[in-house]
């Protein structure tokens, strides 16, 4: 199958700074991605859809401004999280599409 | 969000028994997929399926498409130990054998497995 990358697969933080996450697909180009987040034993869920070379779309309830998503390449999309809070800990994961959508490993985030 | 209704929502069998679980929603999708998730990891993809009425098999691991393309269901034959961990179904809405749409995903099965 395809592989999806992301980096780092976990960080912490102090309150109120900013984290960066990478996703990339790494055999194949991916002009979708998508970021969900998933917290403890429940299901996964979209927070929003990356698009490259235009802006993303959003989930209702997400915060576009809180949630920055880029997707400046074919095989790179970022999400950085601003103004880290405590309740934005969570488990954050991507994913991108070659005819079946395949996810990235995650990313664990902890914010003190 | 909308989410798909997937049950069980756990299961404890003995090593060696068969496994069935299933998805079922009130609206339709083109393509059903399966996914594995192991604690701490992403979900791995384990079956796709692009077609009403579509069965296909991977190893132990056989899934259909419900023919109303409102439900589907995946069967474990024979589980192992390393059968153990969090499955989930998902929907999506796309045009022929592309994928491009959002997923939905059910609430998870978690598996437990006995030696």
């Amino acid at each position: 199958g395809a592989v999806v990358s992301q980096h780092p697969s976990r960080v912490i933080c102090k309150s109120g700074t900013s984290v960066k996450i990478e996703c990339r697909s790494l055999d194949f180009q991916a002009t979708t991605m998508f970021w969900y987040r998933q917290f403890p034993k429940q299901s996964l869920m979209l927070m929003a859809t990356s698009n490259e070379g235009s802006k993303a779309t959003y989930e209702q309830g997400v915060e576009k401004d809180k949630f920055l998503i880029n997707h400046a390449s074919l095989t790179l999309s970022t999400l950085t999280v601003t103004s880290a809070h405590p309740e934005d800990s969570s488990f954050y994961i991507c994913s991108a599409n070659r005819v079946s959508q395949y996810f990235g490993p995650g990313t664990r985030l902890t914010v003190l | 969000g909308q989410q798909l209704n997937q049950s069980p929502q756990s299961m404890f069998i003995q090593e060696g028994e068969d496994v069935s679980m299933n998805c079922t929603s009130s609206s339709i999708f083109n393509t059903w997929l399966w996914y594995k998730q192991d604690p701490g990891e992403g979900p791995v993809l384990l079956i796709a399926l692009y077609k009403a009425g579509e069965l296909t098999s991977n190893g132990r691991l056989t899934a259909q498409f419900g023919i109303t393309r409102k439900d589907s269901f995946l069967n474990i034959s024979a589980s192992i130990p390393s059968d153990v961990g969090i499955y989930f179904c998902a929907g999506q809405l796309n045009a022929g054998g592309t994928s491009y749409g959002k997923l939905t995903f059910g609430q998870g099965t978690i598996l437990t497995v006995h030696p």
